[in-house]
């Protein structure tokens, strides 16, 4: 069975860092590409970032570009987002979701992790 | 930035059919996918590729794109697909896009 939980969501000060790490298991981690998606409380889905299979490819929204990075360990089987200067507008679940192929761009998200809870405050 | 607008909310009947859409400049050219989330839980991929589904995903569910406009259409609506609901596209470049997204009320 795919799994994917996401960890390291906390509540942090504005300016603050944190780093979310998002376990994957039950699948060939390095065929898919890999996401992560926001929803502040009460409010619509926002992409953040993508990586494909190999790293080779990333992309970042306009609202974090600067600030947060994406990687993946293809070894362990683990995908990251570092998050540097977080805003108060930042605050939000963040869902680690799995694309349908290695590269983006083409399909959709159809594994997605339960989230992890960010507050800046 | 690339927008994909939706209405706020779709209102049916159960067994009547369901239809939201999701606008956006030459939507047409790009694939769009749309995710059911519910109260408390995480989105599940209904629609692919403008019209495909996902192992598990009823017959109901159903999508078209053309032109500006992609459409997720349920077909004989039941209870449990009340929710709401999200269109995803892709931007320029590497970005991907949600729509505004539109709540289902089964009435």
């Amino acid at each position: 069975e795919v799994q994917l939980v996401e960890s390291g969501g906390s509540l942090v000060q504005p300016g603050g860092s944190l780093r979310l790490s998002c376990e994957v298991s039950g699948i060939t981690f390095d065929n898919y590409a890999m996401h992560w998606v926001r929803q502040p409380p009460g409010k619509g889905l926002e992409w953040v970032s993508g990586i494909n299979w190999n790293s080779g490819n990333i992309g970042y929204a306009d609202s974090v570009k600067g600030r947060f990075t994406i990687s993946r360990d293809n070894v362990d089987d683990f995908l990251y987002l570092e998050m540097n200067n977080l805003r108060i507008e930042d605050t939000a679940f963040y869902y680690c979701a799995r694309d349908q192929a290695a590269e983006f761009f083409y399909y959709g998200l159809d594994v997605w992790g339960p989230g992890t809870k960010v507050t800046v405050s | 930035s690339y927008d994909l607008t939706q209405p706020l909310s779709v209102s049916v009947s159960p067994g009547q059919t369901a239809s939201i859409s999701c606008s956006g400049d030459d939507l047409g050219y790009k694939h769009v996918s749309w995710y059911q989330q519910k109260p408390g839980q995480s989105p599940v991929l209904v629609i692919y590729q403008d019209s495909k589904r996902p192992a598990g995903i009823p017959e109901r569910f159903s999508g078209s794109n053309s032109g500006t406009t992609a459409t997720l259409t349920i077909s004989g609506t039941q209870a449990l697909d009340e929710g709401y609901y999200y269109c995803q596209a892709w931007g320029s470049g590497t970005e991907a896009v949600f729509g505004t997204g539109t709540k289902v009320t089964v009435l």
